[in-house]
C-alpha cells in the first residue's frame, strides 16, 4: 500500500513565524501535492510537483512556497504564517498516468494553527 | 467560479438503507471522475471512480452513476452501515495537462443512524 506520511499531525505557531509542513512518500510517485481543507470549502489546492525541483501553483498559492528536492519529499513553507492561515493541510501523492491513473493518495494530515 | 459542486452539506440515512450523494460539475473538459471518504483528523481515501466512457461503476456495496449530458454524478450506497459515516468528497478531472489536479467539492456529510 502507498504510504504517505507528514512530519506533524498537529502544530501550532505565531504569527510571523516561517513554519515548515513536511510530505514523504514511499511509492517512488512522481507527483506529489499539498492541499488545504477548510470547513464549507473542500480541499483546495495550493502547489504541486510533477518532478524533482518542479513545481506548479495550484488555486491558492499566495502566501506559500515549495520546495521538492528529492523525489519522496515535498515541503510546504509558509514565509510568514499569519491566523488565515490556520487550518488541515493535505499532503498527497501520484505515480504517472499510464500506470497509476488520476488516483491521489492522502496523508493524514497537519492541523496548523497559527495565533 | 465553483466547478464541482456538492450541493447538500449533509445527509442522514438509516442503518441498512440506500445513500445517495450527488454532485454537479460545470467543466466540459472534465472526463475523469472519483469519489473520496474522510473521517475526521485523517487523510481522504479514495473510494471509487468513472470514466466519461462509461456511465456506471460498481464495488461493492458501492456504485458510481455519470450523467454527462446533466452533468451529474451520483453515488450510492447500499446498505448503509454506521461506519459509513463520514465527509464524501466528490472530485474530478480534465485530460492533458489538467489531469495533474483533481477539483474537489466542498463535501457532504453521511450520517448513518442505527
Amino acid at each position: 500500500d502507498v504510504k504517505v506520511t507528514q512530519s506533524s499531525r498537529y502544530l501550532v505557531k505565531r504569527t510571523g513565524e516561517k513554519v515548515f509542513l513536511e510530505c514523504v512518500q514511499d511509492m517512488d510517485h512522481e507527483n506529489m501535492f499539498w492541499y488545504r481543507q477548510d470547513p464549507g470549502l473542500g480541499l483546495r489546492l495550493i502547489y504541486f510537483s510533477y518532478d524533482v525541483k518542479m513545481k506548479e501553483k495550484g488555486d491558492i498559492p499566495e502566501g506559500y512556497s515549495v520546495s521538492r528536492e528529492k523525489k519522496e519529499r515535498f515541503s510546504l513553507i509558509l514565509e510568514s504564517a499569519s491566523t488565515n492561515q490556520t487550518s488541515m493541510y493535505l499532503c498527497a501523492s501520484r505515480g504517472i498516468l499510464r500506470t497509476s491513473g488520476r488516483k491521489q493518495f492522502f496523508g493524514p494530515g497537519t492541523r496548523l494553527t497559527v495565533l | 467560479d465553483q466547478q464541482v459542486k456538492q450541493n447538500s452539506p449533509s445527509l442522514s440515512v438509516q442503518e441498512g438503507r440506500i445513500s445517495i450523494l450527488n454532485c454537479d460539475y460545470t467543466n466540459s473538459m472534465f472526463d475523469y471522475f472519483l469519489w473520496y471518504k474522510k473521517y475526521p483528523a485523517e487523510g481522504p481515501t479514495f473510494l471509487i471512480s468513472i470514466s466519461s466512457i462509461k456511465d456506471k461503476n460498481e464495488d461493492g456495496r458501492f456504485t458510481v452513476f455519470l450523467n454527462k449530458s446533466a452533468k451529474h454524478l451520483s453515488l450510492h450506497i447500499v446498505p448503509s452501515q454506521p461506519g459509513d459515516s463520514a465527509v464524501y468528497f466528490c472530485a474530478a478531472s480534465g485530460s492533458g495537462a489538467g489531469s495533474y489536479q483533481l477539483t474537489f467539492g466542498k463535501g457532504t456529510k453521511l450520517s448513518v443512524i442505527p
